[in-house]
């Protein structure tokens, strides 16, 4: 089947406007990942969500920073009044749950001019 | 969650042997290894996971020592398109966020 996919690959944006990142799991996974990679660095977790469980937001870098899924589907990651520091891939990844195999999407890479 | 140090980089040439070692001495009893592989403008890709001794799967084999404070991967005959950042995971298999260190860049030279 087919793969983690997310939208769009690329996107250009000015500081202090707002973006929203989709990501679609592969199908029948429960659990769904965010993580952000800058430039020569390793990934940076964001953010968790396993099944009707609450996320695990422990990740998130501040306030400006939400995400949202809707059931076991595709989740939307926002980010408010963006900053150039912002500036990164975004990764999503989904899994079968209780496992540490996780499939990624190709990633967002963001620039916030 | 146990921290993993491992190599920044390594260079070879094709058709050798690469062994990447990580270390993990705070590894808790239930805790696994994992590594996967990152090639550039991609996400990360699960190569191989293993708890102790010996792996093997059509890609690498991973191995552990007895005391499990550090393992290997081993890539058999590699190629120019094992150019990747390899990263060594440690968590307890439950699911849940993973952490990732700096990985390893390694470069195949023809």
């Amino acid at each position: 089947g087919a793969g983690v996919s997310q939208s769009p690959s690329n996107k250009v944006t000015e500081k202090g406007k707002d973006v929203e990142l989709r990501c679609d799991p592969i199908s029948g996974h429960t659990a769904l990942y965010w993580y952000r990679q800058r430039l020569g660095q390793g990934l940076e977790f964001l953010i968790y969500f396993q099944g009707n469980s609450a996320p695990d937001k422990s990740g998130l870098p501040s306030d400006r920073f939400s995400a949202e899924r809707t059931g076991e589907s595709v989740s939307t990651l926002t980010i408010q009044r963006t900053q150039q520091e912002d500036s990164a891939v975004y990764l999503c990844a989904s899994s079968s749950g209780g496992t540490d195999t996780q499939y990624f999407g190709p990633g967002t890479r963001l620039t916030v001019l | 969650l146990a921290k993993t140090t491992q190599p920044i980089s390594m260079d070879s040439y094709e058709g050798q042997e690469v062994n990447i070692t990580c270390s993990h001495n705070n590894i808790a009893t239930n805790d696994y290894i994992t590594w996967y592989q990152q090639f550039p403008s991609q996400g990360p890709r699960f190569i191989i996971q293993g708890y102790k001794t010996k792996v093997t799967n059509e890609v690498a084999s991973l191995f552990i020592p007895a005391d499990r404070k550090s393992s290997t991967l081993s890539l058999p005959r590699v190629s120019l398109s094992d150019t990747a950042v390899y990263y060594c995971l440690v968590g307890d298999n439950q699911g849940g966020k993973l952490i990732f260190g700096q990985g390893t860049e390694l470069s195949v030279k023809p």
